[in-house]
């Protein structure tokens, strides 16, 4: 049963707008949540975290809401630019689960010029 | 030079044949891993290690195994490649999750493995 999950698989948004990609998460014991940008022919490449303890992290144009009681976490991208175009993976992990990241399968953004 | 790089970037072999990947680091990190992603699935983690003498299976671990022959070095084998093993591998690291408060891994560039 997937533990982390991106259900839209895709989303399309026109340069200088927000861009939203949405994750939820089944595990309540989760206590650390994080979100991986992937290019092409390259690894993934971390992008901005967030700790349970916490509802909201924000690193320039990248802010990631954490809703526990819904088990939910979204990450907003403001203003959205073409080099944001990329594959992102929402990941979490457990401390008492020997601290492994599970990935979501991915979501895949499109910047519109 | 990249903190983790990856030997080879593109393999085609055929079924049956042993294949092993190559994982190197220069982060310093005492914990290392291995993933595979397919299309439409995500990053599934095969194998991790969080020092030399710890080895341990991920979700995937069936038809895989792994060496840790240095902090900085984890190799990954098909000893029997079949064409489902047909991905992209990641080879990640990390550094201790209890010390830094943070479960940030850094992946490395990626082996585009075929199994005709």
């Amino acid at each position: 049963d997937q533990q982390v999950k991106q259900n839209s698989p895709s989303l399309s948004v026109q340069e200088g707008r927000i861009s939203i990609l949405n994750c939820d998460y089944t595990n309540s014991m989760f206590d650390y949540f994080l979100w991986y940008k992937k290019y092409p022919a390259e690894g993934p490449t971390f992008l901005i975290s967030i700790s349970s303890i916490k509802d909201k992290n924000e690193d320039g144009r990248f802010t990631v809401f954490l809703n526990k009681s819904a088990k939910h976490l979204s990450l907003h991208i403001v203003p959205s630019q073409p080099g944001d175009s990329a594959v992102y993976f929402c990941a979490a992990s457990a401390l008492s689960g020997s601290e492994k990241l599970v990935f979501g399968k991915g979501m895949k953004l499109t910047v519109n010029p | 030079d990249a903190d983790v790089t990856q030997t080879p970037r593109n393999r085609i072999t055929k079924t049956g044949k042993r294949i092993m990947l190559e994982c190197s680091q220069t982060k310093g990190h005492d914990r290392m891993y291995w993933y595979r992603q397919d299309p439409g699935l995500g990053l599934r983690l095969i194998y991790y290690s969080f020092d030399v003498k710890d080895i341990n299976k991920g979700e995937i671990s069936d038809g895989y195994s792994v060496s840790r022959q240095a902090q900085a070095k984890f190799s990954l084998s098909l000893e029997s490649a079949i064409p489902n093993q047909t991905a992209l591998y990641f080879c990640a690291t990390s550094d201790d999750r209890v010390t830094l408060h943070t479960d940030t891994q850094y992946f490395g560039p990626g082996t585009r493995l075929t199994v005709l």
